[in-house]
């Protein structure tokens, strides 16, 4: 069955700190793969990501994909009490008898502390 | 321009009642997917409509269905209510339909208790 896993579930850091976020899938026929923001309700749009090691940036977030190793890495730099939030990974299979569906993991929440 | 809205925001019923949830999407978008999100995991897909046509169907029970209007919104109908059921419902469009990347923008949701 495909699937998602997002590491660490849970993270506490101060500000000023760098996080380092995790995605790893098995997903059949992969198309792309998304980041998420979930501050309160609404998830927001990050990054999209389909081709492996271009680095997509924005700001002090950036995240790349690794299709050989099946995984992302989302970075935050310099980390501020507004980036607290669920960040969630989702990915798109290619396969028409899931069109539509993203696959997201569990997220992980990150809480910075001033 | 509006985002994709939701209503209500949030809404208690008890089980066995059934409930209808609404969704209108961001303008010029064509496609409406619905999300269940339960406390401390990820969205789960239940349905995709493009064009008023169901496009993809996520691993739920028959209970739950949906439909497209001519104007895009969308309707969510959950019948015989489960207290499992409790979740936040997330509603998302996007421009992308078949074979097209699926960049989606959400909704706030409407966050279901069912007692």
């Amino acid at each position: 069955e495909d699937k998602v896993v997002q590491s660490p579930l849970s993270l506490v850091v101060h500000e000023g700190d760098t996080v380092t976020l995790n995605c790893s899938y098995e997903v059949t026929n992969f198309r792309s793969l998304l980041w998420y923001k979930q501050e309160k309700k609404a998830p927001t749009f990050l990054f999209m990501l389909t081709s492996s090691g271009i680095e997509k940036k924005s700001g002090r977030l950036s995240s790349i994909l690794d299709k050989k190793e099946l995984s992302s890495i989302l970075n935050i730099t310099a980390t501020q009490t507004g980036d607290s939030a669920i960040y969630l990974c989702a990915v798109v299979p290619r396969t028409r008898s899931t069109l539509g569906r993203l696959y997201f993991g569990r997220g992980t929440q990150l809480t910075v502390w001033p | 321009d509006a985002g994709v809205t939701q209503s209500p925001t949030h809404l208690i019923k008890t089980r066995g009642q059934q409930v209808t949830l609404r969704c209108s999407p961001i303008s010029g978008h064509k496609s409406v997917s619905w999300y269940q999100q339960v406390l401390g995991q990820g969205p789960q897909f239940i349905f995709q409509y493009y064009e008023k046509e169901e496009r993809g169907r996520g691993n739920f029970p028959d209970r739950f269905s949906a439909r497209q209007f001519p104007n895009y919104s969308s309707e969510l109908n959950v019948n015989a209510l489960l207290l499992g059921d409790s979740a936040l419902y997330l509603c998302a469009s996007s421009l992308a339909g078949q074979g097209s990347l699926k960049k989606l923008f959400f909704g706030s949701g409407t966050q279901l208790s069912v007692l």
